[in-house]
């Protein structure tokens, strides 16, 4: 079936520093989504993304969708001890009715102290 | 109440309880769903159900039994569960159906410890 290779898995960062995070896939991609999972929580949309090449902004945090379709990249600059969670990329292969969102595994970010 | 609301938020059951989670959603949207999250591992979905139709069953135990009684509210039953269903189960919904997707909501998900 259809993955999504995100990477990396964790990043152990100071605070102040960006961030930088991605996932590809062998398929093509009619939306990107990036969602972050605080401890204890589920996980809440930070960006959507539906045209190649299409870059957005969201505070601190942006998204690219890649040109190719099949990749996607989520930075994220000054960081913050509030930044800490599960940053997990979604993509949806069609736009029909039945077209799940597929996830990746999941980045995991810790800031240290 | 707005968004997806999920009871209980935790749960301990022995291996012989029966119980149900439950989850409901404000959104006015027409599909939703459970997902597993255990420790270190992804986000597994469990079930679909497009409006109240469950399109999608990922191979899961039967001890896991899901019922969509109209497109607000979700149920997931337990019975005889193992310990290695202990996990996050996190239900989410969306509006499918329409040109662009606008990702899933997610619940704050019900932590269940199976003893």
């Amino acid at each position: 079936g259809q993955q999504l290779n995100q990477s990396p898995q964790s990043m152990f960062i100071q605070e102040g520093e960006d961030v930088s995070m991605n996932c590809t896939s062998s398929s093509i991609f009619n939306t990107w989504l990036w969602y972050k999972q605080d401890p204890g929580e589920g996980p809440v949309l930070l960006i959507a993304l539906y045209k190649a090449g299409e870059l957005t902004s969201n505070g601190r945090l942006t998204a690219q969708f890649g040109i190719t379709r099949k990749d996607s990249f989520l930075n994220i600059s000054a960081s913050i001890p509030s930044d800490v969670g599960i940053y997990f990329c979604a993509g949806q292969l069609g736009k029909g009715r039945d077209d799940k969102i597929i996830f990746g595994k999941g980045t995991r970010l810790h800031i240290l102290p | 109440e707005t968004g997806v609301t999920q009871t209980p938020r935790h749960l301990v059951m022995g291996m012989t309880n029966k119980k149900s989670l439950k989850c409901e959603q404000h959104l006015g949207h027409n599909a939703m769903y459970w997902y597993k999250q255990s420790a270190k591992k992804p986000l597994e979905l469990m079930f679909v159900y497009n409006f109240k139709e469950q399109t999608e069953n990922n191979s899961v135990p039967s001890r896991f039994s899901p019922e969509c009684p109209n497109s607000s509210h979700l149920f997931l039953h337990l019975h005889t569960l193992q310990p290695e269903d202990s996990a996050l189960y996190l239900c989410a919904s969306s509006q499918v159906g329409q040109g662009l997707n606008y990702g899933y909501t997610f619940g704050s998900g019900t932590r269940l410890t199976v003893v």
